[in-house]
């Protein structure tokens, strides 16, 4: 079974400031994918930014990008200029890779980190 | 571009009553998924079907049943409700195998038990 671990439950950052949301995972698979979703108030779940394990370039994607280190089972998100509509609960998820044939599986979802961006 | 559309919005039952959430994939996703958020919590997977065969399965409690149509869209049948069962319920769904697994989330049915 496969765990995600967020050890900061809640964050701030200034506007226009960057911060850093962490997350550490365990698994025994080699193939998988990791992924932030966003969910601000009103609840919706926003994919961010995802990351395929088999790739060494972290992924970005505008304003949001990743530094993955798959020895160490680290997958932190970088915000930089941040908004106001950044302000969200931020879940870093993992599922294994399927392969062709077997549908996905299903996302294991850490337990979220709180950010508000002040202004 | 379309999105995961989840009917209804809201639902509000009476304990020991039945429920039925319906979801509608993107266009072309051929797998659905199913979530539950309680108050505070992680979604937590319920169960997932590709190509209208249960594909993955989850803590899903034998009160609650789901399946996959022709048309792709999914049902998510729930019996003899319980208080627990109040929470946000997600459909999701993905192109399968292919578009390196992201699911994409409809924005849910807050299901309230009284």
């Amino acid at each position: 079974a496969q765990t995600v671990t967020q050890s900061q439950p809640e964050m701030s950052v200034q506007e226009a400031e960057t911060v850093t949301l962490s997350c550490t995972y365990d698994t025994s698979e080699n193939n998988y994918y990791l992924f932030w979703y966003k969910q601000p108030p009103s609840r919706q779940m926003i994919l961010v930014i995802r990351q395929e394990a088999y790739k060494q370039q972290n992924a970005t994607e505008n304003r949001f990008s990743v530094n993955f280190q798959k020895a160490a089972k680290s997958f932190s998100l970088k915000i930089s200029d941040s908004q106001l509509g950044d302000t969200a609960m931020y879940f870093c998820a993992f599922m294994k890779h399927a392969y062709s044939g077997a549908g996905s599986y299903q996302l294991t979802f850490g337990k979220g980190t709180k950010l508000s961006v002040i202004p | 571009a379309a999105g995961v559309i989840q009917s209804p919005r809201h639902l509000i039952k009476e304990k020991r009553e039945t429920a039925t959430l319906k979801c509608y994939p993107i266009p072309r996703h051929d797998t659905v998924y199913w979530y539950q958020q309680g108050p505070g919590q992680d979604p937590q997977f319920l169960i997932s079907f590709y190509e209208k065969m249960q594909s993955d399965k989850g803590s899903i409690p034998d009160r609650f049943s789901a399946q996959q149509f022709s048309d792709y869209h999914s049902e998510l049948n729930m019996s003899s409700l319980e208080l627990g069962d109040s929470a946000l319920y997600f459909c999701a769904s993905s192109l399968g195998t292919s578009g390196a697994g992201a699911q994409y989330f409809g924005p849910g049915t807050r299901l309230l038990v009284l």
